[in-house]
């Protein structure tokens, strides 16, 4: 079944403890991206990634990083997670980038929280 | 910058309504326009597209036509199910130049009642 996985899908963590977020892809799709979705903003983009070693920033990077080692993998690093970053997080995948109108498939979302 | 504007509800009706939700956008190059809909606990799936202007996107019943004249991708249904309900997001997608990703919408709240 093709499909976008995201772990974990939930998590509660304290100020200043680093933290990954997985996600993982079985559709050999080059591009992947984050984003974030908090109530009355909708979703925003956190970073995205062309291709293997390609990485961009998106709308709101600050307090995160990425790394795409393998085309299926695209994980999330919260190094020092702060409670503005307390929101659900989306992974999403397409066959390339997403100006080009491709279909962008969703992860089930992580809802991550910070004390 | 791009942006969409929707209305964000939550939008309350009866089960074989008729269904509009508004989507307009300002974008400085040459979007395409997406329908994405999020069921709840679910990740957000797309419901439609159009990639030029005077397009129609359809599926499942839904439909939206791509007006470049009024900069509108409004959402329609002739009759709506209880399966519907959920939180629906207008997007865009830019060619011009910026950062590669979609544009969304706040998201609209859909409640069909039977």
């Amino acid at each position: 079944e093709a499909q976008v996985t995201q772990n974990p899908r939930y998590l509660i963590t304290v100020t200043g403890k680093k933290l990954t977020v997985t996600c993982s892809q079985n559709m050999n799709h080059e591009y992947m991206s984050w984003y974030r979705q908090d109530p009355g903003l909708g979703l925003r983009q956190i970073y995205y990634s062309m291709n293997v070693e390609v990485t961009d920033k998106g709308d709101v990077p600050e307090g995160y990083k990425v790394s795409r080692k393998e085309k299926r993998n695209f994980p999330l690093i919260l190094e020092s997670p702060s409670p503005n970053q307390t929101s659900l997080y989306f992974c999403a995948s397409s066959l390339q980038q997403a100006r080009d109108s491709y279909e962008q498939y969703f992860g089930p979302g992580t809802r991550l929280t910070v004390t | 910058g791009d942006s969409v504007t929707q209305m964000e509800g939550p939008v309350t009706l009866s089960e074989e309504a008729f269904l509009t939700i508004n989507c307009t956008y300002t974008a400085t190059g040459y979007p395409s326009l997406f329908w994405y809909v999020q069921y709840p606990g679910e990740g957000l799936q797309l419901l439609l597209k159009a990639t030029k202007a005077d397009d129609k996107g359809s599926n499942k019943g839904f439909e939206a036509t791509y007006r470049k004249e009024t900069t509108s991708f409004h959402l329609e249904k002739g009759s709506v199910q209880v399966s519907d309900s959920a939180v629906y997001f207008c997007a865009l997608s830019d060619l011009g130049g910026g950062a590669d990703g979609l544009t969304f919408g706040k998201g609209t709240h859909l409640i069909i009642q039977p």
